[in-house]
């Protein structure tokens, strides 16, 4: 059973354009949700991650907006360049016990076209 | 500034060999966490381990152990490898109280045939 949803798996987008990336949890014990971009071969870097008291939190041209009664979360990517082509995921973890492993989404695989 | 460090980076094995794949974590980080990554699939949790002692264990087999040692640098060990456990295992560190921010090494592929 998958606990962060993601979608979609796949969007390509217009040089200049907005991507827009969704996850969904279930576990309401979870109160830190990072966004990591992965290129192939390479390790997950984190972008940006957010809390439950914020509504949305913005660094660059990336912007996380966070709904804690529908339980959802997104990834905005504002003016996007080819360079930002990539794998994206969503995670969540609860951090109150020490337990701070991450639950990943299935991934979004995103191409950004001249 | 310092990264995590993996090795080796790729790893070819046979069926029901053993292999051992290591982990440096950034230095001063107490935290490390290990997750699989299967070919195009989003990287599941298998173990970790907060100042050398497990903390918190995930979908990892039995085959499989792991330990961090006294520099705080960790060891996956896997034994009787399936084909199956090829994948890109991924290991993660982080610093409690310094925001749960879990910095990825550049992951070992292991190939098993």
């Amino acid at each position: 059973q998958q606990q962060v949803k993601q979608s979609p798996q796949s969007l390509i987008v217009q040089k200049g354009g907005i991507s827009i990336i969704n996850c969904a949890y279930e576990n309401t014990a979870f109160d830190y949700f990072p966004w990591y971009q992965q290129f192939p071969g390479k390790g997950p870097a984190l972008l940006i991650a957010i809390r439950p008291d914020v509504s949305e939190k913005k660094e660059g041209r990336f912007t996380i907006s966070f709904n804690k009664s529908a339980k959802q979360f997104s990834l905005h990517i504002m003016d996007s360049q080819p360079g930002d082509s990539a794998t994206y995921f969503c995670a969540a973890s609860d951090t109150n016990f020490g337990n701070e492993k991450l639950t990943f989404g299935t991934g979004t695989r995103l191409t950004i076209i001249p | 500034a310092a990264g995590v460090i993996q090795s080796p980076r790729h790893l070819i094995k046979e069926k029901r060999e053993t292999a051992t794949l290591k982990c440096y974590p950034i230095p001063r980080h107490d935290t490390v966490y290990w997750y699989q990554q299967g070919p195009g699939q989003d990287p599941q949790f298998l173990i970790s381990f907060y100042e050398k002692m497990q903390s918190d264990k995930g979908s990892i087999p039995d085959r499989f152990s792991a330990q961090q040692f006294s520099d705080y640098h960790s060891e996956l060990n896997m034994s009787s490898l399936e084909l199956g456990d090829s994948a890109l295992y991924f290991c993660a560190s982080s610093l409690v109280g310094s925001g749960d921010t879990q910095y990825f090494g550049p992951g070992t592929r292991l190939t098993v045939l």
